[in-house]
């Protein structure tokens, strides 16, 4: 099975600050990935897919990157409501199997 | 826009079956995969299964021994059903519509529902 690493898993920023998340897998997935956000309480929500695609509605200060085993979010001046924990997401293909990063919770500096 | 809910009882005891539904609004149920997702208080989110409109399923191999999903598209609702729980089946559940494309090989969750938490308690 396909393992997701994120590093850091606690990140303290300040608003305005760019910020940058990595996602990387065991095994090479091309640009098969997406990047959730979720705040205390609340179901996370999709931000980004296909590695790069930012969902509709979603800011433009947000962006994804990479292909591969290699993956980055980045938020490029952070807002205080960024302030959530981001999680990354992939399929092995077969068997299906969903799995996702262990989490980055940001936080206020 | 779509819109999902879960319900089902907030507590079940150990050794019973945690019943729960996912009632999809504002779209049909049809020709798409859907997924229960779940989440232990403080921790990260874990995959237990997807089904799809037709009644395929596939589920996540940790869980398959214990894990029942079913859909009713009269009803644009689809259900998950988890036997023999433990404590260590409390959690937030979380249904969600899968996005494939790619011939299936990109996948994502959108919408997702705002969870529901379910304790295993005695």
């Amino acid at each position: 099975d396909i393992q997701l690493t994120q590093s850091p898993s606690f990140l303290s920023a300040s608003v305005g600050d760019r910020v940058t998340i990595t996602c990387r897998a065991s095994q090479g997935i091309s640009s098969y990935l997406a990047w959730y956000q979720q705040k205390p309480g609340k179901a996370p929500k999709l931000l980004i897919y296909a590695a790069s695609t930012l969902q509709s509605g979603v800011p433009s200060r947000f962006s994804g990157s990479g292909s591969g085993t290699e993956f980055t979010l980045t938020i490029s001046s952070l807002q205080p409501e960024d302030f959530a924990t981001y999680y990354c997401q992939q399929l092995n293909s077969y068997p299906p199997m969903y799995t996702f990063g262990q989490g980055t919770k940001l936080e206020i500096k | 826009q779509v819109q999902l809910q879960e319900s089902g009882p907030g507590l079940v005891k150990p050794s019973e079956t945690l019943s729960l539904t996912c009632t999809v609004s504002g779209g049909s149920i049809s020709s798409y995969y859907w997924s229960w997702i779940r989440q232990p208080a403080g921790k990260g989110l874990e995959w237990i299964g997807r089904i799809y409109t037709s009644g395929s399923t596939n589920y996540n191999p940790s869980l398959k021994s214990r894990v029942t999903m079913s859909v009713d598209t009269s009803k644009n609702q689809f259900s998950l059903k988890l036997s023999s729980v433990t404590a260590a089946d409390t959690a937030v559940y979380y249904c969600a519509r899968v996005i494939a494309v790619a011939g299936g090989l990109l996948n994502w969750f959108d919408p997702w529902g705002q969870g529901t938490l379910v304790t295993v308690s005695s």
